[in-house]
């Protein structure tokens, strides 16, 4: 079955990139995504990457996809404070009409100051 | 534009009870999703509906639990009887379906303990 795998923490000086990592199985995945999870606070989407893109850059966020490792990263340049959070890494499969998502289990990104 | 809502946001209960979770998507939106998410993990697909016809519920554990999405719009889920590892955050998810990217927007979600 489909599988999402990130590792569980990254802990990171402010101002310094952060780089979130994540590998996935399936190989009809369409479109891949990046979720934040704030304490308190429901998913937001960050960005997303189509699958025949290798790369999408969104101000301060770099997305890379390599399509034959199947991996995918996130770069968040200049890392704040307020980008302490859970990241989690989602594909969607593009099997007909069902497109719910399957997630990482998120990456905890802890700021030191 | 306002968010996916949901209620109630917390839910304590015995085992063996019931228990039931609506979720009111944003207007508009089509398809609805309800998620499980167990403490540490990433949030499970549990049930997809297109207007009021379900698309996916592969992943639904269905001698127990039952969804249902009425008129195309509100949705509950119900849980019948609970098991102690029911115990999670349910979250419900909307959006158009005709964007390529498809964004999900999420509810802020029900955290259910089973005792």
């Amino acid at each position: 079955g489909e599988d999402v795998e990130q590792s569980l923490f990254l802990s990171v000086r402010e101002g310094d990139s952060s780089v979130i990592n994540c590998t996935y199985t399936d190989s009809s995945s369409t479109y891949l995504y990046w979720y934040k999870q704030e304490p308190g606070a429901g998913l937001q989407l960050l960005t997303y990457i189509f699958s025949n893109m290798d790369m999408k850059q969104d101000q301060r966020l770099t997305v890379l996809l390599n399509k034959k490792d199947k991996h995918l990263s996130l770069r968040i340049a200049d890392t704040q404070t307020g980008d302490s959070a859970i990241y989690f890494c989602a594909e969607r499969d593009s099997g007909g009409g069902a497109d719910g998502l399957t997630f990482g289990k998120g990456t905890h990104l802890i700021i030191q100051p | 534009e306002a968010g996916v809502a949901q209620s109630p946001r917390y839910k304590i209960i015995e085992k063996r009870q019931s228990v039931a979770f609506w979720c009111n998507p944003i207007s508009g939106h089509a398809t609805l999703y309800w998620y499980q998410q167990i403490l540490g993990q990433g949030p499970k697909l549990l049930i997809q509906f297109q207007n009021n016809g379900v698309v996916d519920d592969s992943q639904l554990p269905k001698d127990r639990f039952s969804a249902e999405r009425l008129k195309g719009v509100d949705s509950t889920l119900k849980i019948q009887p609970a098991k102690l590892e029911d115990s999670a955050v349910y979250l419900c998810a909307s959006s158009f379906a005709t964007l390529s990217y498809n964004e999900q927007f999420f509810g802020p979600g029900t955290r259910l303990t089973v005792l």
